[in-house]
């Protein structure tokens, strides 16, 4: 079945520092793929999303890009803030099973901004 | 703000009892999916309907259920409930086979 694996974490950075979460898949037909970041006490927001190899995400100065040839969707952002802390999840939605597109997530990865 | 809302927010309860978790999808959105997310478990896809139809059963519990009614509002039956049901429940809608899923802020539940 689908599965998504993402470095757990947690990640604490500084204000300024360079993110990166990484996330790799398995599908066995051809997903889309999205983070979603799900602020304390809050549900879960899209951050970005790509339907296929090679697509770009990018959403507030976060990147991710499709590698079909990795299996990856790795999460970035060149700066992150204080407000960014949050936890981040890799999902896939996968319609090869039909009309169904539920989402398959990864554990989540917490990420702590200190100033 | 998603659009789509839950009720209640917090719900406590004891083991054996039974509850509704209420979601109302996005204006004009057919489909309303259900996730369960507990420590252990993660985020786990539920169930899925499309205009009042069951479309896709994930790891749901046979003492859970759902359905879809006719002004496109959800609900998600919990019955004998056990202290491993303890999770945040959330739903999501999505317009017409289109694959973004748009959260609602969750119902936490507690069986004590």
């Amino acid at each position: 079945g689908d599965s998504v694996t993402q470095m757990e974490g947690p990640v604490t950075l500084s204000e300024e520092a360079f993110l990166t979460i990484n996330c790799t898949y398995t599908a066995t037909g051809y997903p889309s793929l999205f983070w979603y970041v799900q602020y304390p006490g809050e549900g879960l927001q899209l951050l970005l999303k790509a339907t296929k190899a090679d697509d770009k995400g990018s959403n507030k100065g976060f990147e991710a890009t499709y590698r079909k040839e990795t299996t990856s969707f790795h999460l970035e952002k060149g700066s992150v803030q204080v407000s960014d802390s949050a936890v981040y999840f890799c999902a896939l939605s996968d319609l090869s099973g039909g009309s169904n597109y539920k989402l398959t997530f990864g554990k989540g990865t917490l990420l702590t901004v200190n100033p | 703000d998603s659009g789509v809302t839950q009720t209640p927010k917090h719900l406590i309860t004891a083991t054996g009892q039974r509850v509704t978790l209420r979601c109302s999808p996005r204006s004009g959105d057919l489909s309303v999916y259900w996730y369960q997310q507990s420590l252990d478990q993660g985020l786990q896809f539920l169930i899925h309907y499309y205009n009042g139809e069951e479309r896709a059963k994930g790891n749901i519990l046979e003492r859970f259920s759902a359905q879809q009614f006719p002004d496109l509002h959800s609900e998600l039956n919990l019955s004998s409930l056990e202290l491993g049901d303890s999770a945040l429940y959330f739903c999501a809608s999505s317009p017409v086979d289109k694959e973004t899923q748009y959260f609602g802020p969750g119902t936490r539940l507690l069986v004590l």
